[in-house]
């Protein structure tokens, strides 16, 4: 089946320790989200691509970068993750551009948490 | 600024039907989402409105008046299966999907 897919499903780091979340996708989307939500708050927007085309949400921290090397798989890199960050972070993709038609489908998540 | 107000939690009995409100106020507007998210899951796709009046889809049915702001999502027949969180999302000029913080909706016996 054509998904959304999330590795690993729960993460935990060391405070400061870099970690990478990773997505790919089998729905030859044109469009990869990354989302941060945290217990009973909306999704909050960090990323998104279209193709290649990389856009940063005004108020995503630097910490937080991210990669998109082909059309299947898209990575979340945490440099220098805080208590803060500990969070579930999603990955959803939408196809073509994004317009009102285009639903978003979104991957398991990843539960990160920071010691 | 862009906002969504949509009750924290709502508690309902099993066969019964509840409603959950949901008003928006976005920058441009290009419609509205419902999402339904069990607990430690993803958001699943379970409607979008953009024009106003019913949409209906089996025992889920969303509502839209554009004039007014709002929206909401009818859940008939309740199954304890349906308890989750729903979350309200509204799609602003820029195609972007400013979300509320979600509905979590308990189902009783």
């Amino acid at each position: 089946d054509a998904m959304v897919i999330q590795n690993p499903r729960y993460q935990v780091t060391q405070f400061g320790k870099p970690v990478t979340l990773s997505c790919s996708q089998t729905l030859n989307h044109n469009v990869m989200y990354w989302y941060q939500q945290k217990s009973s708050q909306a999704p909050k927007l960090l990323f998104h691509y279209y193709d290649k085309d990389f856009n940063n949400e005004a108020d995503t921290p630097d910490n937080f970068q991210s990669r998109r090397p082909n059309t299947s798989f898209c990575f979340l890199d945490i440099r220098s993750p805080g208590l803060g960050d500990a969070a579930m972070y999603l990955c959803a993709t939408s196809k073509g551009s994004p317009s009102p038609y285009n639903e978003q489908f979104f991957g398991p998540g990843t539960r990160l948490t920071v010691l | 600024g862009q906002n969504i107000d949509q009750p924290t939690e709502m508690t309902a009995t099993e066969g019964a039907i509840v409603q959950i409100n949901c008003t928006y106020q976005t920058s441009g507007f290009n419609g509205l989402f419902w999402y339904q998210q069990h607990a430690g899951e993803a958001p699943t796709f379970l409607s979008y409105n953009v024009l106003d009046g019913l949409e209906e889809k089996g025992r889920f049915s969303s509502f839209l008046s554009r004039s007014k702001g709002y929206s909401y999502l009818l859940l008939k027949e309740l199954q304890m299966k349906d308890s989750a969180s729903y979350l309200c999302a509204g799609m602003d000029s820029n195609y972007q999907l400013i979300w509320g913080a979600g509905t979590k909706l308990i189902i009783k016996p």
